[in-house]
């Protein structure tokens, strides 16, 4: 079976661009989660959904970003107005039992 | 609150030689333990995990790690390295029990294989 997968790839934006990055998980597994990965960093929880319920989203850096799993399935995080700082990979997984299961991750470069 | 330490942001073996990563935690809770690994440009792949079963733990690709609650460890192990080993690898913790979901990692080990 598929994976998890992640779109765009590579994004890169300018200062001030809103960006929208898509996951979708394996199929059937109901938790999903979002987490941002800085340059020579581990990854950093942003966002937990069960469903399409946003359980979590004490891990958002900003009012900026925005997560949403209106079907239950694909997510998409969204980030308004985008600063350098924000230049990261983000990362998807969905989670079966206690294993979270990792798509390749969206690398975003803010110039 | 959960924090993971992994001593030593490069560590470089030989081919051959033991691979031993280091991994710390500190959990106010029984935590589950997991190592991912990560190659470049890719996702994290599911190394093994701890979840309260056997304390030493058989992953894939010959590594192992073994849960010390006494010494709040989850150290990395493998007796041989290749050179399909040079990687990143990460060690993160989440609480056990119902509820439990969000990981949190250590800053990584990015581990060379010396031919």
């Amino acid at each position: 079976g598929a994976g998890v997968s992640q779109s765009p790839r590579y994004k890169v934006a300018k200062r001030g661009q809103d960006v929208a990055l898509r996951c979708d998980p394996i199929s059937g597994h109901v938790s999903l989660f979002w987490y941002q990965q800085a340059l020579g960093q581990g990854p950093e929880f942003l966002t937990y959904f069960q469903n399409e319920a946003q359980l979590d989203k004490s891990g958002l850096p900003s009012d900026r970003f925005f997560a949403e799993r209106p079907e239950g399935s694909v997510s998409t995080l969204k980030i308004q107005r985008t600063q350098q700082e924000d230049s990261a990979v983000y990362l998807c997984a969905s989670r079966r039992a206690y294993e979270q299961y990792f798509g390749p991750g969206t690398r975003l470069t803010v110039t | 609150a959960q924090s993971v330490t992994q001593l030593g942001s490069h560590v470089s073996v030989s081919e051959g030689a033991l691979v031993l990563l280091r991994c710390n935690y500190s959990s106010s809770v029984p935590p589950y333990l997991f190592w991912y690994v990560q190659y470049p440009n890719q996702g994290l792949q599911l190394l093994l995990k701890y979840t309260s079963a056997a304390t030493l733990v058989k992953g894939i690709n010959g590594f192992e790690a073994e849960f010390k609650k006494s010494e709040t460890s989850f150290h990395l192990t493998k007796p041989s390295a290749h050179m399909s080993d040079a990687a990143e690898y990460f060690c993160a913790v989440t609480p056990s029990g119902a509820g439990s979901y969000q990981l949190t990692f250590g800053k990584g080990t990015k581990l060379s294989v010396i031919p």
